[in-house]
């Protein structure tokens, strides 16, 4: 099947901070990326639909001076928290949408746990 | 608008027993239907969707879902629980046609007691 990386896994940073996550789609071209976000015990929350050569879509209430979305090639979209608040901790998934008229169409990153002191 | 109902956020069985997890959905047209798998600090892994056909659709892993339109239901079952079935299970509703706007259960955890 079809792999879409997520890196890194894990990150702990100091508060203030900027966080970078990259999402890349490995053996196929994705014009469409989304990003979730997991707090514990609950559900994916869509947080922005990530298109390539163009701006996010983002989901009502996320900010998006807050959750800065690049998808500057067909095979990656970055996540950057900036300025990240204890708030923000969460676990981040990204996936990303398989062009095609056959198969499977949407594959998931690992996802990265998010930490913020 | 979609969205999806996920009965018991937590579910126990004995390993060999049969595994249910509930499943309801709301959506003003058919939608397509998926059921996701989550080990602990890992992405989701789809197990099954239904999105036409056959109702009753088989994944990976032995567990397969019924889509009951009358129900408004996608429940998933395997006939026997393993140990390393225990993970956290995602019901998810799409539109049909579509993959932009996946919307995803609470979750439920599945515990297999040995």
């Amino acid at each position: 099947g079809a792999v879409v990386s997520q890196h890194p896994s894990r990150v702990i940073c100091k508060s203030g901070t900027s966080v970078k996550i990259e999402c890349r789609s490995l053996d196929f071209q994705a014009t469409t990326m989304f990003w979730y976000r997991q707090f514990p015990k609950k559900s994916l929350m869509l947080m922005a639909t990530s298109n390539e050569g163009s701006k996010a879509t983002y989901e009502q209430g996320v900010e998006k001076d807050k959750f800065l979305i690049n998808h500057a090639s067909l095979t990656l979209s970055t996540l950057t928290v900036t300025s990240a608040h204890p708030e923000d901790s969460s676990f981040y998934i990204c996936s990303a949408r398989r062009p095609g008229l056959s198969g499977e169409k949407l594959f998931f990153g690992s996802g990265t746990q998010l930490s913020v002191l | 608008a979609q969205s999806v109902t996920q009965l018991g956020s937590h579910v126990s069985v004995s390993e060999g027993a049969l595994v249910l997890l509930r499943c309801n959905y709301s959506s003003s047209v058919p939608p397509y239907l998926f059921w996701y798998v989550q080990y602990p600090n890992q992405g989701l892994q789809l197990l099954l969707k239904y999105t036409t056909g056959a109702t009753l659709v088989k994944g990976i892993n032995g567990f397969e879902a019924e889509f009951k339109k009358s129900e408004t239901s996608f429940h998933l079952t395997k006939p026997s629980a393993h140990m390393s079935d225990a993970a956290e299970y995602f019901c998810a509703v799409s539109p049909r046609g579509g993959y932009q706007k996946v919307t995803f259960g609470t979750g439920t955890k599945l515990q297999v007691i040995p």
